[in-house]
C-alpha cells in the first residue's frame, strides 16, 4: 500500500546536524500525526495536525519542529538531537480525527540514528 | 494509570490458533484497534471494534471485547508463519488520541 509514504527510510545524523523527515499521504485525509517508536516503549504520539493546524503537541522538545504546509504533507525538522532521540518515527493520517470511526493509517517509518 | 497492557511474547505452532490479549484503562474509549507491525515496516490496521460490540469476526481474525473487565483479545485461526509480527492494541480516547499497548511479539514455528 502506498497510502502514506515516508522518506527517508533510514537516516543517520550527528547531534549538530539539521535534517528533515517527510511524510506524504495519498488518501485524501485531513489529519496527520507524528509518532515516536522506541525499543520496549509504547508508541508515543508527538504531534497532531488537523486541516493543517496543529491541535496537539505532546510535550515534545523544541529540537523537533513539525510543519504541515497542506493536508497531504507533513514534515518533522530535526536539529541538535540527542542520542536518546534515536528511534523509528512513524507518520499516520486519518480522515477526520473527530470521527472515531476513522482509523489511522501508518507509513513505514523513518529509522533515525543519532551518533 | 494510562497504560494499555499486553503480554510481550507469544509463541505458537503453525496451524494452531493464537490469542493475543490486551487490557485497557479508559471505560469511555469508543473504538479499540488491532495493528500488525512486520519487521522494518509501519503499523498495518488489522481490525477494530466499536465499544458497544462484544465480538467481531473478519476471516481468520476474531476480536472479543469484555467492556466490564476492559479486556480485548485477538484470535488468529490457523496461524501461519506469515502472521509472525508484533501486534499492537490501541484504544481511542477523546477525539483523535490513540493510546497504544507495548505490543505482543508473535512467533509462529513449523
Amino acid at each position: 500500500e502506498t497510502g502514506v509514504t515516508q522518506t527517508p527510510r533510514h537516516l543517520v545524523m550527528g547531534m549538530t546536524n539539521k535534517k528533515s523527515l517527510k511524510c506524504e499521504q495519498h488518501l485524501g485525509h485531513n489529519a496527520m500525526y507524528w509518532y515516536k517508536q522506541s525499543a520496549k516503549k509504547p508508541l508515543e504520539l508527538m504531534f497532531v495536525y488537523n486541516f493543517k493546524e496543529q491541535t496537539e503537541n505532546n510535550s515534545v522538545p523544541s529540537r523537533f519542529s513539525p510543519e504541515c504546509p497542506n493536508s497531504s504533507h507533513l514534515f518533522l525538522h530535526l536539529h541538535t538531537l540527542q542520542p536518546e532521540d534515536s528511534a523509528l518515527y512513524l507518520c499516520a493520517s486519518s480522515q477526520d480525527p473527530g470521527d472515531s470511526n476513522q482509523p489511522q493509517h501508518f507509513g513505514d517509518g523513518t529509522r533515525l540514528s543519532i551518533l | 494509570g494510562e497504560d494499555v497492557e499486553q503480554s510481550l511474547f507469544l509463541s505458537v505452532r503453525e496451524g494452531d490458533s493464537s490469542v493475543i490479549n490486551c487490557t485497557y484503562t479508559d471505560s469511555s474509549s469508543t473504538y479499540l484497534y488491532w495493528y500488525k507491525q512486520e519487521p522494518g515496516a509501519g503499523l498495518q490496521l488489522l481490525t477494530y471494534i466499536f465499544s458497544n460490540m462484544d465480538m467481531k469476526q473478519d476471516q481468520r481474525l476474531t476480536v472479543l471485547l469484555n467492556k466490564k473487565d476492559k479486556h480485548l483479545s485477538l484470535r488468529i485461526a490457523d496461524t501461519q508463519t506469515g502472521d509472525s509480527a508484533i501486534y499492537f492494541c490501541a484504544e481511542k480516547r477523546n477525539t483523535d488520541k490513540l493510546i497504544f499497548g507495548t505490543g505482543t511479539r508473535l512467533q509462529v514455528f513449523p
